[in-house]
């Protein structure tokens, strides 16, 4: 079975600087999703950024860029001049066929002004 | 624009009660599933539907039931509530359509009900 994991419980940066969140993830697939998700404390779960597997190319949204090592299985969050918005837990999770999203255990972010 | 709804938001139960948490899609997508979150676990999939009159199970189907009789709807049971089941419950959905720019393989999700069970 497919597993996701996000070994940093919680992490903390400071406000306009840059901190990277890790990703690692077990699969036999070749060809997969990528996401990671950003829970604010509204609960709502919003899409921060997506990777296929088959793109060698790391995706980018504004100030947010992924390093996707597909041989390595890890695909790490950078978050470029934080903003106190970016403050929520963060997701990484694996896709592979239809609809099935395995998670990982999630890594709250914090922003110090 | 809907996109996935969820009710209750929030619910108390007494451990042995019954409810069903509804959830409904306005986008016309073939994929929809449950998911609950736990503290320290992110999202665990519970039962999972391809489609209307089809639903398999998750990682965590126990003490849930579901059905699809509709596309846009798809329900989740407790049938005799548990303290375990205490928990924050998500339903997404997605589309099974592919092609050039069409499936980028993203869940909507609803907004999420928190229930407790006593």
């Amino acid at each position: 079975a497919q597993t996701v994991t996000q070994s940093q419980p919680e992490m903390s940066v400071q406000e306009a600087e840059t901190v990277t969140l890790s990703c690692t993830y077990d699969t036999s697939e070749s060809d997969y999703y990528l996401f990671w998700y950003k829970q604010p404390p509204s609960r709502q779960m919003i899409l921060v950024i997506r990777q296929e597997a088959y793109k060698q190319q790391n995706a980018t949204e504004n100030r947010f860029s992924v390093n996707f090592q597909k041989a390595a299985k890890s695909f790490s969050l950078k978050i470029s001049d934080s903003q106190l918005g970016d403050a929520a837990m963060y997701f990484c999770a694996y896709k592979r066929g239809a609809q099935k999203l395995v998670f990982g255990q999630g890594t709250r972010l914090t922003i110090n002004p | 624009n809907a996109g996935v709804t969820q009710t209750p938001k929030f619910q108390v139960l007494k451990t042995g009660q019954s409810m069903t948490l509804q959830c409904a899609q306005d986008m016309n997508h073939e994929y929809m599933s449950w998911y609950r979150q736990d503290p320290g676990m992110g999202l665990r999939l519970i039962h999972y539907s391809v489609g209307a009159g089809i639903t398999d199970q998750g990682e965590v189907p126990n003490g849930y039931n579901v059905s699809r009789s509709t596309t846009e709807d798809f329900p989740l049971r407790l049938l005799s509530a548990a303290p375990s089941q205490t928990s924050v419950y998500f339903c997404a959905s997605s589309t099974r359509l592919s092609g050039f720019g069409m499936n980028t393989g993203e869940l909507f999700f609803g907004e999420g009900s928190r229930l407790t069970v006593l």
